[in-house]
């Protein structure tokens, strides 16, 4: 089946940095959604793509459809404490019945000590 | 808007029992629900998908019989847990699809956390 492969799968970050998580797959993506949740809360959408090559923002939050259709990226500018939480990216394979959504393994964003 | 809810957002039961969970889309219709279990620092791993005045459709590997879908209309789904046990104990999230211009989007539920004792 399609797998997405997200990295990394955990890093610290330090209020003001940006950080930066991406999610490649070897099956073609006609969407691509990004994702973050805290703990014990459903997924909140962030950003979503749809044309390869597309490039949104949402407030400090920047997401790339890649030109390749197998790839997204997903960078966070002036990281603030509240940007804490695991980001998962996630899509439809081009060839995925019923346009089901395959889930990356998640980002999880801590906060350095 | 894009707005998803579930009740209950916990709930703790007996062994054998039966526990309903509701998710509703409040703001638009949704043709389309999922169901998703979550085990702890791990990702979503889709249970079924519900597809509003048919059957659902399950994943390799869940039990229809033991997690029962109803999507009676187009903005409720509903999700039995038949005769839980301790190992049916996790975090369930339903999603509701959205689709505007021809795009679609998926919002999720804030989630049920079901303890079977």
């Amino acid at each position: 089946g399609q797998q997405l492969n997200q990295s990394p799968q955990s890093m610290f970050i330090q209020e003001g940095e940006d950080v930066s998580m991406n999610c490649t797959s070897s099956s073609i993506f006609n969407t691509w959604l990004w994702y973050k949740q805290d703990p014990g809360e459903g997924p909140v959408l962030l950003i979503a793509l749809y044309k390869a090559g597309e490039l949104t923002s949402n407030g400090r939050l920047t997401a790339q459809f890649g030109i390749t259709r197998k790839d997204s990226f997903l960078n966070i500018s002036a990281s603030i404490p509240s940007d804490v939480g695991i980001y998962f990216c996630a899509g439809p394979a081009i060839k995925a019945a019923g346009n089901k959504l395959t889930f990356g393994g998640g980002t999880r964003v801590l906060v350095k000590p | 808007g894009a707005v998803v809810s579930q009740h209950p957002s916990w709930v703790i039961c007996k062994s054998g029992t039966s526990v309903k969970i509701e998710c509703r889309s409040l703001d638009f219709q949704a043709t389309t629900m999922f169901w998703y279990r979550q085990f702890p620092k791990q990702s979503l791993m889709l249970m079924a998908t519900s597809n509003e005045g048919s059957k659902a459709t399950y994943e390799q590997g869940v039990e229809k019989d033991k997690f029962l879908i109803n999507h009676a209309s187009l903005t409720l789904s509903t999700l039995t847990v038949t005769s839980a046990h301790p190992e049916d104990s996790s975090f369930y999230i339903c999603s509701a699809r959205r689709i505007a211009g021809g795009l679609y989007e998926q919002y999720f539920g804030p989630g049920t956390r079901l303890t079977v004792t």
